[in-house]
């Protein structure tokens, strides 16, 4: 069983919708959760990160974490073409130690 | 301020062939790392500096791969010799300092890859 569990997509939305993309786990020892954005051919760079349980929000992104489930969320409110990209999941049991990632999901925003 | 330098971005090789990989980190940060991404799958990390230490490599393929950080500032990643299933994007990255607070994240900056493909 994989520590980080996401699934691969495509997901493809029509431009204004909401999207929801998530991941699951199967460390309890992890209290950092992460999500990163991919372009092509580019590395991944940093949205949010959430310590332990709770959500957090920024501008039109949201993230959730149930450590109960060992569910994380990431929610993009009116979505927008230029947030086609690769989102990936990434958690830590320390600050920036031993980072493991989710496989990412290709996320398509239709004008 | 400037981002995390890697080079080549493309590189092309033979199987049983050496290849070698550079990286500058943003000045100042004293981690850095190496993460193989394949197609389709996330970075997996195979080594991770701090200043000119090597902090983990548990999953450093050691019979082929090899990775030095001279002077605590740049690093170079090596393979030798390199097999089909070497073909990934090799991510390198840097973060501030190792570790800070409970609540704080080391953020970690990435370069944009050096795509490797072995023929």
């Amino acid at each position: 069983q994989k520590e980080v569990e996401q699934d691969p997509g495509p997901l493809s939305v029509p431009e204004g919708a909401i999207v929801s993309l998530n991941c699951t786990y199967s460390n309890s020892a992890f209290q950092y959760f992460m999500w990163y954005r991919q372009y092509s051919r580019k590395g991944p760079e940093l949205l949010m990160y959430t310590y332990s349980s709770g959500n957090k929000e920024d501008g039109r992104f949201t993230a959730q974490v149930d450590k109960s489930s060992k569910y994380i969320s990431l929610f993009i409110r009116d979505s927008q073409p230029s947030d086609s990209a690769t989102y990936l999941c990434a958690m830590t049991s320390t600050g920036g130690f031993k980072t493991i990632f989710g496989a990412g999901t290709r996320l398509f925003v239709k004008a | 301020e400037a981002g995390v330098a890697q080079s080549p971005r493309y590189k092309i090789i033979e199987k049983r062939q050496s290849v070698a990989f550079w990286c500058n980190p943003i000045s100042g940060h004293a981690t850095l790392y190496w993460y193989q991404q394949i197609l389709g799958q996330g970075p997996k990390l195979l080594i991770q500096f701090q200043n000119n230490g090597v902090v983990d490599d548990s999953q450093l393929p050691k019979d082929r791969f090899s990775a030095e950080r001279l002077k605590g500032v740049d690093s170079t990643l090596k393979i030798q010799p390199a097999k089909l299933e070497d073909s990934a994007v090799y991510l390198c990255a840097s973060s501030l300092v190792v570790a800070g607070g409970p609540r704080s994240y080391n953020e970690q900056f990435f370069g944009p890859g050096t795509r490797l493909t072995v023929l």
